[in-house]
């Protein structure tokens, strides 16, 4: 199966600095999702993209859904230490009647240092 | 409380034994599927089930089996589990798959990390 592009692996941030990360694909997806997932947890959804271009807030955070459809990514301003953990992308070409499988990044662990 | 369980949480057992990772939702939702995750390599679907009786391979479905009897258990059976399969497993669901024109949120689980000796 496909994978989106995540890099690079681990992020190292000192708290109040603000950080991007991006992901990439080789298809297009109509809808764009940024996951965070704390230790010994599942992911839990940060934000939802469903138009090209569009730029969404949730608090400290948000994201964009690259206009080709290809790419999104996810800024986090003024870190804090809770914000440790990994992120992951997800794309879904949502159709009606087919999977909802989300296609997942590698992820990003992101720490943040105090 | 919305949530979606599973169980056991953690599980060490040995080659050939079968097993059985039990997911229940508690929120109505017709879809539900099965992720791996593994180090480096993200979450892979391994199967899904768009309603009760209804259910189909994900990505890496190899070595595992499903069903979905009742809306709101989905549970993952290994028939003859191999160290391969050793990973950390969540179930998802969401209200429904593949209608409507919005991304409906898939929930997961906590987890169940799995070992096979």
């Amino acid at each position: 199966g496909q994978q989106l592009n995540q890099s690079p692996q681990s992020m190292f941030i000192q708290e109040g600095e603000d950080v991007s990360m991006n992901c990439t694909s080789s298809s297009i997806f109509n809808t764009w999702l940024w996951y965070k997932q704390d230790p010994g947890e599942g992911p839990v959804l940060l934000i939802a993209l469903y138009k090209a271009g569009e730029l969404t807030s949730n608090g400290r955070l948000t994201a964009q859904f690259g206009i080709t459809r290809k790419d999104s990514f996810l800024n986090i301003s003024a870190s804090i230490p809770s914000d440790v953990g990994i992120y992951f992308c997800a794309g879904q070409f949502y159709q009606a009647g087919a999977n909802s499988k989300l296609t997942f990044g590698k992820g990003i662990t992101l720490s943040v240092r105090p | 409380e919305a949530q979606v369980t599973q169980n056991p949480r953690y599980l060490i057992t040995v080659t050939g034994k079968k097993l059985t990772v039990t997911c229940s939702q508690n929120m109505n939702h017709e879809y539900m599927s099965w992720y791996r995750q593994d180090p480096g390599l993200g979450l892979r679907q391994i199967y899904y089930s768009m309603n009760v009786e209804v259910t189909d391979k994900g990505d890496v479905p190899e070595g595992y089996k499903v069903s979905r009897k009742e809306k709101r258990n989905f549970p993952l059976i290994l028939e003859s589990p191999s160290p391969n399969q050793t990973s950390l497993y969540f179930c998802a669901s969401t209200l429904r798959g593949g209608g409507g024109l919005a991304y409906n949120e898939q929930f997961f689980g906590p987890g169940t990390r799995l070992t096979v000796l």
